[in-house]
């Protein structure tokens, strides 16, 4: 039973067009994140909500837009997708917002944009 | 500008033998550090993680080893299995601040020769 689920894993679609990615984790943890794994393999935090407040925004093109409906889901949604958007979107979540507390990961979404 | 430094993309070893690990950091605030290990079209997983009040912590075949003088880190691996071969990151939270926000290295791909 996955810890932390996203779908879906692999996207391939145009310029242009608005997009989900959807995540759930079942650990019952308090903080949820979105980082992103662009073409030169940085890995690179976007958003971190806590009990579904807004707690991190890096700088990401408001295009961009994280929502909780709850503690266990953060969704992306990627409004006007461009070339540049094409990565590897990874959800994660950990118990809080400690420093240094253990972060788990989803297994990725394959984000391709033609 | 590259707060996480994993200088070495890649890391041949021969099974048995150790691997090191290395990463650097240039943000004296950073005050804990973690490895992840990560294997194709999977997320990062969470291996060892060391306190910036601590010069050393172990794990099993895993060692992590801080030298805070020296803004470096290093994971070491002893002995090497096939099944270690993956891309490890090195990372590191930064105390007040964004709590929870992992600052990533860019990787380090280890292959364990049989």
């Amino acid at each position: 039973d996955t810890a932390v689920s996203q779908t879906p894993k692999y996207l391939v679609t145009q310029m242009g067009n608005d997009k989900s990615i959807k995540c759930e984790q079942n650990l019952g943890h308090d903080t949820m994140y979105w980082y992103k794994q662009d073409s030169k393999k940085f890995l690179k935090i976007m958003f971190s909500y806590n009990n579904k407040e807004l707690i991190i925004n890096e700088t990401v093109p408001n295009r961009f837009s994280p929502k909780s409906p709850d503690k266990a889901h953060l969704n992306l949604h990627i409004n006007s997708l461009e070339l540049g958007d094409s990565a590897v979107y990874f959800c994660a979540s950990s118990a809080d917002r400690a420093a240094g507390n253990t972060i788990y990961f989803g297994e990725g979404s394959w984000l391709t944009v033609v | 500008d590259q707060q996480v430094k994993q200088n070495s993309p890649s890391l041949s070893v021969q099974e048995g033998r150790i691997s090191i690990l290395n990463c650097d950091y240039t943000n004296s605030m950073f005050d804990y550090f973690l490895w992840y290990k990560k294997y194709p079209a999977e997320g990062p997983t969470f291996l060892i993680s060391i306190s910036s009040i601590k010069d050393k912590n172990e794990d099993g075949r895993f060692t992590v080893f801080l030298n805070k003088s020296a803004k470096h880190l290093s994971l070491h691996i002893v002995p090497s299995q096939p099944g270690d071969s993956a891309v490890y990151f090195c990372a590191a939270s930064l105390y007040g601040g964004s709590q929870g926000n992992l600052i990533f290295g860019k990787g380090t791909k280890l292959s364990v020769k049989p």
